[in-house]
């Protein structure tokens, strides 16, 4: 199975703050990766697919890069909603796998 | 605008079979352009796929419940169930139904999620 690591697993950050998360694979999943957010008691929602493609109707302040097998999603400036837990997942082969999630608090 | 909403018991006992149902809302599971997924989330932890199944295609299930699983379709009532036998403590989670389209596995939308326990 492809391994995907997250980091860090937690974040503290304040609104306005720009924030990125790492999600990293353990081999090249080329740009086969995907983020979501879930907020407690809810179902993810997706966010970013194939690496650098906004959802519709999600903000543009959420943008996704790659290097190599390293992934970034970058919150431009935090609003109070975006304060939730964060998963990477890869859709290069299956079994499709997550990061272990990145969890967003307020400072 | 698609729906999808999990139904089922929301305990189980230990050795037996978990069955849940995935009802999907303003739309066809009767299209080869998507996949029909389950996925799964311990509470408190992290997100685990379990299967998918395509319309006209056969099921793809994780190596790690592959053994335990069965996906089926129903395209009289655009449903998708999900069978997992034997279960035990450990397959305590809440279960969500998830689409993705084929030749691009993002899952969108999801099910609101229902917690199965499994417990004597």
């Amino acid at each position: 199975d492809i391994q995907m690591t997250q980091s860090p697993s937690s974040l503290s950050a304040s609104v306005g703050d720009r924030v990125t998360i790492t999600c990293r694979a353990s081999q090249s999943i080329s740009t086969s990766l995907n983020w979501y957010q879930q907020r407690p008691g809810k179902a993810p929602k997706l966010l970013i697919y194939a690496a650098s493609s906004l959802q519709s109707g999600v903000p543009s302040r959420f943008s996704g890069g790659e290097s190599g097998t390293d992934f970034t999603l970058t919150i431009s400036s935090l609003q109070p909603e975006d304060f939730a837990t964060y998963y990477c997942q890869q859709s290069y082969a299956v079994p499709y796998t997550f990061g272990q999630g990145t969890k967003l608090e307020i400072k | 605008q698609l729906q999808l909403q999990e139904s089922g018991p929301g305990l189980v006992k230990p050795s037996e079979t978990l069955s849940l149902t995935c009802s999907v809302f303003g739309g066809s599971i009767s299209s080869s352009d998507y996949y029909w997924d389950w996925i799964r989330q311990p509470p408190g932890k992290g997100l685990e796929w379990i299967g998918d199944m395509r319309y006209g295609g056969s099921p793809y299930y994780s190596p790690s419940l592959k053994s335990r699983v069965t996906i089926s379709m129903d395209t009289a009532k655009d449903q998708f169930s999900l069978k997992l036998t034997s279960v035990t403590a450990a397959d305590t989670a809440v279960y969500y139904c998830a689409r993705h389209p084929r030749g691009s596995t993002y899952f969108d939308p999801w099910g609101q999620g229902i917690l199965v326990t499994v417990s004597s």
